[in-house]
């Protein structure tokens, strides 16, 4: 079984620029998440969809970040403009339901964004 | 509300040497308690999980136990491996969402031979 794909692996860009994440979860996984690990930090949830729609996004700087997934497959993560304090790893996940409290993520490799 | 706290690292040990990290945990409800590696460049995995009140998760050597009168699941090793270098975070999950993973900081550990 193919995990969890990420592209790119890594990402340097100028502050005030623009940059998308991809990821593909596991064929079948319902839901996505979206991760951002700064830096000697633990995983802080970004957003959440079950299929094509949104769970929770409440922690999403709505201001520069948006995040689609219309075909409740894969998934897009963009961020625009850039500041300083994005640098971080981007982490997606996918898990099978999303809905029991027992069940497993399985995380891709991130995408290390670093701004300058 | 729901938070992690794990030991603060980074923790060196040598080969063969017992390995404790502890994790505390703060929940609304009743959560369900994890163990996540990362290693060096990689994504998260998970390491184990236990789901209710005196489980014991287990996998790799690695084991912890879900204690409800202490809040706590520390995660024990008795002989670490070279290769078990890498950063440990202790994540929950409450029941009253059933949705969203809280982790702690993650706790990094390096294994000299």
């Amino acid at each position: 079984e193919a995990g969890v794909a990420q592209s790119p692996r890594y990402k340097i860009i100028e502050k005030r620029q623009s940059v998308a994440f991809w990821c593909n979860p596991i064929s079948g996984h319902a839901t996505l998440y979206w991760y951002q690990q700064i830096l000697g930090q633990g995983p802080k949830l970004l957003i959440q969809f079950q299929n094509n729609g949104v769970v929770d996004d409440s922690q999403l700087p709505k201001d520069r970040f948006s995040a689609e997934r219309l075909k409740g497959v894969d998934s897009t993560l963009k961020i625009q403009p850039a500041k300083l304090e994005d640098s971080a790893v981007y982490l997606c996940a996918s898990s099978l339901w999303g809905l029991a409290v027992r069940e497993t993520q399985y995380f891709g490799p991130g995408t290390r964004l670093l701004v300058l | 509300g729901n938070s992690v706290t794990q030991m603060e690292g980074p923790v060196t040990l040598s080969e063969e040497a017992f390995l404790t990290i502890n994790c505390t945990y703060t929940a609304t409800g009743y959560p369900s308690l994890f163990w996540y590696v990362q290693y060096p460049g990689e994504g998260l995995q998970l390491l184990l999980k236990a789901t209710k009140a005196d489980d014991k998760g287990s996998n790799k050597g690695f084991e912890a136990t879900y204690r409800k009168e202490t809040t706590s699941f520390h995660l024990e090793k008795g002989s670490v491996q070279v290769s078990d270098s890498a950063v440990y975070f202790c994540a929950l999950r409450p029941r009253s969402t059933g949705n969203q993973f809280y982790f702690g900081t993650g706790t990094s550990l390096t294994v000299i031979p």
